[in-house]
Parts: C-alpha cells; sequence; structure tokens
C-alpha cells in the first residue's frame, strides 16, 4: 500500500508571510499532484510534477518533486486571505490511474 | 462551463433506503472514477472506468455499491441500504487516457444518512 503523509496537518499563519507544506512517502509515484480544496466543494488540481527533481512555478506557489520520486513540497509566498483551504497531495503509483492523497494540510491565512 | 458536474450536490436520506449518484464528466474524457472523502481525510479510491468498462473495484466498495457507466459517458453511483457509515462526500473526477492522465474533480455530492 503506497502511503502519502501530509505535514503539517494543520498552519495558520499571517497574510504576508511564507509557509512551506510537505508530503513524503516511502513509495515511488510515477507523477504527483496537488489539490487545493474548499468546504463542500471537490479538490481543484493545481498542478502535476513528474520528473525528479522537477521545481513548477504557480505564481506565489512553489512546487518541487523530490530526486527520487518520494516527495514533494509547496512553498508559498505572501500568503493571502484567498490561500486558506485544504491543500491535498496525491501520488500516481505504477497502476496509471489510481490517485493515493494525504490527508491534505488545512491552511488558514488570517488578515 | 464545461467541467465535471455532479447531481445531487447533497442527499439526506434515512438509514436502509437506496440512493444513486450522478456524474457527467468532461466530455472528451474517456476515464472516470469515483472517491469517497470523510472528514479529515483525503479521497479514498472506489472504482474506475475506461470508456463503459468497469476496470477496477476497490475493496471500500461492498456489495451495496454498484457503479455504472452504460454508454460510457456519464456514470452513476448506487448504494442500497444505506448505512449511517455511508455518510461521506462523493467525488467524481475524469481524465483523459493518455499524457499525464491529470484527473479533475466534480464538486461533489454530499451524503447524510439519519
Amino acid at each position: 500500500t503506497q502511503l502519502l503523509k501530509q505535514s503539517p496537518q494543520f498552519l495558520s499563519i499571517q497574510e504576508g508571510e511564507n509557509l512551506t507544506v510537505y508530503c513524503n512517502s516511502s513509495s515511488v509515484f510515477s507523477s504527483l499532484q496537488w489539490y487545493r480544496q474548499e468546504p463542500g466543494e471537490g479538490p481543484v488540481l493545481l498542478v502535476t510534477v513528474v520528473t525528479g527533481g522537477e521545481v513548477k512555478k504557480l505564481k506565489r506557489l512553489t512546487f518541487q518533486f523530490g530526486d527520487a520520486r518520494k516527495d514533494s513540497s509547496l512553498h508559498i509566498t505572501a500568503a493571502q486571505t484567498g490561500d486558506t483551504g485544504l491543500y491535498l497531495c496525491a501520488g500516481m503509483g505504477g497502476s496509471n490511474y489510481k490517485l493515493t492523497f494525504g490527508k491534505g494540510t488545512l491552511l488558514t491565512v488570517n488578515p | 462551463d464545461t467541467g465535471v458536474s455532479q447531481n445531487p450536490r447533497h442527499k439526506i436520506t434515512k438509514r436502509g433506503q437506496n440512493v444513486t449518484f450522478r456524474c457527467d464528466p468532461i466530455s472528451e474524457h474517456n476515464r472516470l472514477y469515483w472517491y469517497r472523502q470523510t472528514l479529515g481525510q483525503g479521497p479514498e479510491f472506489l472504482t474506475y472506468f475506461q470508456n463503459e468498462a468497469q476496470l477496477e473495484k476497490s475493496r471500500l466498495l461492498s456489495d451495496r455499491f454498484s457503479a455504472e457507466r452504460p454508454k460510457g459517458s456519464f456514470s452513476t453511483l448506487e448504494i442500497q441500504r444505506t448505512e449511517q457509515g455511508d455518510s461521506a462526500m462523493y467525488l467524481c473526477a475524469s481524465s483523459l487516457e493518455t499524457g499525464r492522465n491529470e484527473q479533475f474533480f466534480g464538486p461533489g455530492t454530499r451524503l447524510t444518512v439519519l
């Protein structure tokens, strides 16, 4: 069974601060996806990383895939209240169709 | 908006009743997935279709659950004889078979079993 551990589980910061959340596994993934989910809604895809060591930037968000493709991080610069939400990482294993999700990091950005 | 749609958005039912949810995927996507998400957890895989064929069912999907995708377009998920433990958010996603197989989720159906 492939498990993804996300940390921290909860994070509360002030607007303008920087933060990093982590997604770790003992398993290798062919790709890893980050989603953001708001209460009562489905997850919204932010990015997909495929290559070990890959770094992708989406405005103030920077995503990194570990060299061994077992872990990933999401860094947010100058957080805004609109960044509040549940950040989920999900790995695609050898099956090429089934996503394994972590439990998520619940981020609250206070004004 | 041509994203994934799900109906109903909310369903409240009494224990023992049957419920059916519908998912309409992104039109050109040939893969369709069902996941279940409970409070404080990430989504868990339930089942997967490629076109009309159901290719995998999770052990989470008991005999009371059945999913169909009769014409390779929309899908339905039926739960028979609902139990309180079935209360959850049921999420549908779709993807293309090729490329990165990125899965796009619908808004979900929130089921509450009383």
